[in-house]
């Protein structure tokens, strides 16, 4: 499978405690995107990098989110203290030059 | 601001009958229109889009998306539907010129086809 993959799947964990998800995009993809989508909700737009570059964030992400895509490929989304309102699925996506974004199956993080 | 409306939460549909998933949008400029698919614990997938040229737009799975510029719409639109086109639909923008990152979605249709 050459699709957007994201691990882990599921994720649970104890409030005040610290998460960290990853995400490899299509390989040949130099654009990638992180989402948060609550239920009932469509997704919510995070950051954006282009390689290794970090070109947008949205104020979604407050200062305990961090995110880091170090080589230009795969990239991590960390977030720290975590509190009951991050649960929710996290979505990653990438894209080439064309302006579709395709998606992977997402984390869900519970905050309990 | 950038924004997209769904407003319908659910649309009900018989097997074998058209459907339409409506969309409006606010832009500025010259929007790049997406629509998306969502299966029960799956992530997005991608169905068709809009950029320039044709309004009318041919995606995956026989859907197909008329773009209106003076309506500001982009409905989402088949001939026959599955039961299997069950799910839950997402329309999105981006601005022309804007950011690569910014997709804004709409809340979502929740399409059931029923046999």
């Amino acid at each position: 499978d050459t699709g957007v993959s994201q691990d882990p799947r599921h994720k649970i964990t104890k409030r005040g405690q610290n998460v960290t998800f990853r995400c490899d995009p299509i390989s040949e993809h130099n654009r990638l995107y992180w989402y948060r989508q609550t239920l009932g909700q469509g997704p919510e737009f995070l950051t954006y990098f282009q390689n290794e570059a970090q070109l947008e964030k949205s104020r979604l992400l407050s200062d305990r989110f961090s995110a880091e895509r170090p080589k230009g490929s795969f990239s991590t989304l960390e977030i720290q203290r975590t509190e009951q309102g991050d649960s929710a699925m996290y979505l990653c996506a990438s894209s080439s030059a064309l302006p579709e974004a395709f998606f992977g199956q997402g984390t869900r993080l519970t905050v309990v | 601001a950038q924004s997209v409306a769904q407003p319908e939460d659910q649309v009900n549909v018989a097997e074998g009958n058209p459907l339409t998933v409506k969309c409006t949008y606010s832009v500025s400029g010259n929007p790049y229109l997406f629509w998306y698919v969502q299966y029960p614990n799956r992530g997005l997938q991608f169905l068709l889009k809009y950029i320039t040229g044709d309004n009318l737009v041919k995606g995956s799975y026989g859907f197909e998306a008329e773009f209106n510029k003076s309506q500001t719409s982009f409905h989402l639109k088949k001939p026959s539907a599955l039961v299997s086109d069950s799910a839950l639909y997402f329309c999105a923008v981006r601005g022309y010129g804007g950011s690569q990152g910014n997709l804004i979605f709409g809340k979502g249709t929740k399409l059931s086809v029923k046999p």
